[in-house]
C-alpha cells in the first residue's frame, strides 16, 4: 500500500536554528508532493508543492523542499526558524494515477521553536 | 480558509447517538473530501466526492456515510457514534491541480 513516512515526530529548536524535516513515500510512479502546516488551533494550510520541473521548490515564509526521486524523499527545510513557526507539519503525496486528487498524509511532525 | 466552512466547530456525543457534520464551499470546485485527524496518525481519508451525486470510500470509511446532493455541500454522517470516532474532522476541496484547501475542522468527542 502507498504510504508516507515522516521520521521526526517531535522537534524542538531554538530560534535561528536550521530546520530539516524528513519525508519519504512509497510509490513507484509519478507523484505530486506537498507540505502542509497547521498552526495551533487552525486548519491546514499549503506550505509548498512539487509537481514537476526544478526539484528544489520554494514556499511561503522562507520554507523550501527538495524532491529526490532516487530516494523517494521530499524533505522540508528552513535556514533559520522563528518562534512563529511553531506548528505541526504534514507531508502529503498524491499519486498521479487515477486522477482522484486523493492525498496520502504522513503522521505529522510537531515543531516547537523556543524563543 | 473562507472558501470552506464546517459546522459545528465542536460537538460532544454519547455512544450510539447520530449526527451530521456539514461542509460547504463557495469556490465552485468539483472534488471534496472528508478526513479525520488523530494524534500520531496524520490525516486519513474517510470519503471523497469527485462531483455532485458521486461518492467513494477512502481509507477509513467504516461507521460513516456521506452525501453530496449538490456541488456546494458535502456532509458526513455518523449513524451510531462510537468512542473510536473521537477525532478532529476536516473537510477539504480540490483546487488548482491537486492541492487541497481545508476547512477549519470539527472537534468531535464521543463519550
Amino acid at each position: 500500500a502507498q504510504s508516507v513516512s515522516q521520521h521526526n515526530h517531535h522537534v524542538i529548536l531554538s530560534e535561528a536554528a536550521s530546520l530539516e524535516l524528513g519525508c519519504n513515500y512509497s510509490y513507484g510512479g509519478t507523484v505530486n508532493l506537498f507540505w502542509y502546516v497547521q498552526y495551533p488551533g487552525q486548519h491546514l494550510q499549503l506550505l509548498l508543492k512539487y509537481f514537476s520541473g526544478d526539484p528544489l521548490v520554494k514556499g511561503i515564509k522562507g520554507f523550501e523542499a527538495e524532491f529526490i526521486k532516487s530516494k523517494f524523499s521530499f524533505n522540508l527545510r528552513k535556514p533559520s526558524v522563528q518562534w512563529s513557526d511553531t506548528a505541526e507539519y504534514f507531508c502529503a503525496v498524491n499519486p498521479s494515477s487515477g486522477n482522484t486528487g486523493k492525498l496520502i498524509f504522513g503522521q505529522g511532525t510537531t515543531l516547537q521553536v523556543k524563543p | 480558509n473562507a472558501g470552506v466552512t464546517q459546522t459545528p466547530k465542536f460537538q460532544v456525543l454519547k455512544t450510539g447517538q447520530s449526527m451530521t457534520l456539514q461542509c460547504a464551499q463557495d469556490m465552485n470546485h468539483n472534488s471534496m473530501y472528508w478526513y479525520r485527524q488523530d494524534p500520531g496518525m496524520g490525516l486519513r481519508l474517510i470519503y471523497y466526492s469527485a462531483s455532485e451525486g458521486t461518492t467513494d470510500k477512502g481509507e477509513v470509511p467504516n461507521g460513516y456515510n456521506v452525501s453530496r446532493l449538490n456541488k456546494r455541500e458535502f456532509s458526513l454522517r455518523l449513524e451510531s457514534a462510537a468512542p473510536s470516532q473521537t477525532s478532529v474532522y476536516f473537510c477539504a476541496l480540490r483546487g488548482g491541480v491537486y492541492e487541497q484547501y481545508f476547512g477549519p475542522g470539527t472537534r468531535l468527542t464521543v463519550t
